[in-house]
């Protein structure tokens, strides 16, 4: 099976900070990683995604770290700003078909 | 491009009744996944759907079932309801089995009273 966690619950960042956001993952055979979004009232909306051949990837103000021997996934944003605040999760998959598992989440408040 | 689309938005049922969900999946994607969101919780995978055939199934009771039909569009249905079933039941579609990034509908908002 597969449990992911993240580190933290809630975190406040100023505007224009950096943010990261932690995820462990348990599962050794995980082999594909996303970084989902969710704004109240609305699904989850896709950021980044890396896959385990990969340690990082880049998007535009975003990216993701991936680092297999810890198992463990990072997002980090660039110069935050107040929409990027949202609950974001990360989600992580194996099997060769997409039974995906998410997070708990963190809350990311950006302070104007 | 039309994305995934969801209907009805909110429902209201009561305990033993049953209910039916449907999905319209992206323009192109094949694939079709069903999660449920408890309030303060990550999605938890229900099953998932490929070329109108279950293709992986979480840790849910069979009394969850689904349908995809030949354009791709979905449906969940639940029998028997029990309170723990009020959640928001999100659908996701992708291009393909493989390692894919899912898009999320907005979701069913269903409450069991």
């Amino acid at each position: 099976g597969e449990s992911v966690g993240l580190h933290l619950p809630t975190l406040s960042v100023q505007e224009g900070d950096n943010s990261i956001i932690n995820c462990a993952y348990s599962n050794s055979a995980s082999d594909y990683f996303i970084w989902y979004k969710q704004e109240s009232g609305k699904g989850p909306q896709f950021i980044i995604d890396i896959r385990s051949n990969m340690d990082k990837r880049q998007g535009q103000r975003v990216t993701v770290l991936l680092n297999k021997t810890v198992k463990h996934l990072s997002l980090q944003i660039a110069a935050t700003q107040p929409g990027d605040s949202a609950v974001y999760f990360c989600a992580v998959t194996w099997g060769g078909y997409q039974k995906v598992t998410f997070g708990t989440g963190t809350k990311l408040q950006v302070i104007p | 491009e039309t994305g995934v689309t969801q209907s009805p938005t909110h429902l209201i049922k009561t305990r033993g009744q049953q209910v039916t969900l449907r999905c319209s999946s992206q323009s192109g994607h094949n694939t079709v996944s069903w999660y449920q969101q408890a309030l303060g919780q990550g999605p938890q995978f229900i099953f998932q759907y490929y070329r109108e055939e279950e293709n992986g199934r979480g840790n849910f009771p069979p009394r969850f079932s689904g349908l995809q039909f030949p354009n791709y569009s979905s449906e969940l249905n639940v029998n028997a309801l029990e309170l723990d079933d009020s959640a928001l039941y999100l659908c996701a579609s992708s291009a393909g089995q493989g390692n894919q990034p899912q898009h999320f509908g907005d979701g069913t908002r269903l409450s069991i009273l």
